[in-house]
């Protein structure tokens, strides 16, 4: 059973479009909630977490939403640019039991942006 | 050299084989994670060392092999592999009391043939 889902599996928008890309969990223990963004050939690089403690972070062009009791969280891409092209996972982990440390990854969504 | 290194970057080899994997990291953390990439699927995580010592093993086959000689270095033996095997396999570290962000390296292209 995958223990965090990921939506949609790919995505393409116009230069300047706001990309959004949907996460969803069940596990109550989950409470880091990290994005990656892979380019080919490299390996997930971390780009912006959250903490149910808050329901939005921004770091730069890059928004996380968490809602908690939907227990959904999403990242948005503002003024996408075609170097944002890359696949992005989104992960959970916890902070007791099975979940510790331990990083439950979505399946990726592969977003291009056209210039 | 800085975060996680890995390698060789690529690798080729037939099903009689034996070879390594080797991941360095510089980041100064006490975990070490072994991941499993491949087309259309989520990363599977293979195995996982704390403190030098393996804390997960995820139901993997015996064919994979790891060694966590010191804090900084990782390894992943392979041998008699099979094709379905071919996938990108990446290393990860992270500080592990309190879990704390996962750096990767670049991962290592196996293929098998």
């Amino acid at each position: 059973q995958q223990q965090v889902k990921q939506s949609p599996q790919s995505l393409i928008v116009q230069k300047g479009g706001i990309p959004i890309i949907n996460c969803a969990y069940e596990n109550t223990a989950f409470d880091y909630f990290p994005w990656y963004q892979q380019f080919p050939g490299k390996g997930p690089a971390l780009l912006i977490a959250i903490r149910p403690d808050v329901s939005e972070k921004k770091e730069g062009r890059f928004t996380i939403s968490f809602n908690k009791s939907a227990k959904q969280f999403s990242l948005h891409i503002m003024d996408s640019q075609p170097g944002d092209s890359a696949t992005y996972f989104c992960a959970a982990s916890g902070d007791r039991g099975s979940t510790l440390g331990r990083l439950y990854f979505g399946r990726g969504t592969q977003l291009t942006v056209w210039p | 050299e800085t975060g996680v290194t890995q390698t060789p970057r690529h690798l080729v080899m037939g099903m009689t084989n034996k070879k390594s994997l080797k991941c360095e990291q510089h980041l100064g953390h006490n975990a070490m994670y072994w991941y499993k990439q491949s087309a259309k699927k989520p990363l599977e995580l293979m195995f996982v060392y704390s403190l030098e010592e393996r804390v997960e093993n995820n139901s993997v086959p015996s064919r994979f092999s790891p060694e966590c000689p010191n804090s900084s270095h990782l390894f992943l033996h392979l041998h008699t592999l099979q094709p379905e095997d071919s996938a990108l396999y990446l290393c990860a570290s992270s500080q592990d009391r309190p879990p704390s962000e996962q750096y990767f390296g670049p991962g290592t292209r196996l293929t098998v043939t």
